[in-house]
């Protein structure tokens, strides 16, 4: 069992739709991160969320973490083809010291 | 800011033969740096803890002998494969926490050094 439930492990959907990923545990994080990777390149940091509760939002994606500070999600309105990538949530428990520990990866395809 | 370099970004070598990756963070000083290797299609997997100063801290599972890492200075961390086979063949990535920012657990990371081992 992952520490960071990660879930859809795969997605594929149309443009234009919207589309939610989620990131569960049963451990508290003093923050957890968001990162998109494409092939072949290192993963890209699109947002810390560190408050419980908290509600980001950059462009078309919205994330939020949990009040207890479990669980976090992505949520992605209207997807583009260029929105196509590999979507990671990683966050360091408190008994982890300062290692992250990542999701399984979300693979989302936008088909134009 | 918070910009992670990693040097080479491809490498091909005979097996048998050893293969330095370079891991530079570029604006600011990192004492601590990690080294993850991954799977194609898959998450990234965490082999060690680079500690500028002191001795790497492996995770369970992955060899101190064959991934030799080496943090000289703060800007810089290297792992060395030693005599690579082709199961090495992967994907290494590093990544460093710029502990000056606020929310200091945060990592960015290089862009990643693409290992085949013929």
């Amino acid at each position: 069992t992952q520490l960071l439930e990660q879930s859809p492990q795969f997605l594929s959907i149309q443009e234009g739709e919207n589309l939610t990923v989620y990131c569960n545990s049963s451990s508290v994080f003093s923050s957890l991160q968001w990162y998109r990777q494409e092939p072949g390149e290192g993963p890209v940091l699109l947002v810390t969320v560190v408050t419980g509760g908290e509600v980001k939002k950059l462009k078309r994606l919205t994330f939020q973490f949990g009040d207890a500070r479990k669980d976090s999600s992505l949520h992605i309105t209207a997807a583009q083809p260029g929105d196509t990538g590999l979507y990671l949530c990683a966050g360091a428990p408190r008994e982890y010291g300062n290692k992250l520990v990542f999701g399984a990866g979300t693979i989302l395809r936008v088909k134009s | 800011g918070a910009v992670v370099s990693q040097h080479p970004s491809r490498v091909i070598c005979k097996s048998g033969t050893s293969v330095k990756i370079e891991c530079r963070s570029l604006d600011f000083q990192a004492t601590t740096m990690f080294w993850y290797r991954q799977f194609p299609k898959q998450s990234l997997m965490l082999m060690a803890t680079s500690n500028e100063g002191s001795k790497a801290t492996y995770e369970q599972g992955v060899e101190k002998d064959k991934f030799l890492i080496n943090h000289a200075s703060l800007t810089l961390s290297t792992l060395t494969v030693t005599s690579a086979h082709p199961e090495d063949s992967s994907f290494y990535i590093c990544s460093a926490p710029d502990r000056t920012r606020t929310v200091t657990d945060t990592q960015y990371f290089g862009p990643g050094t693409r290992l085949t081992v013929l």
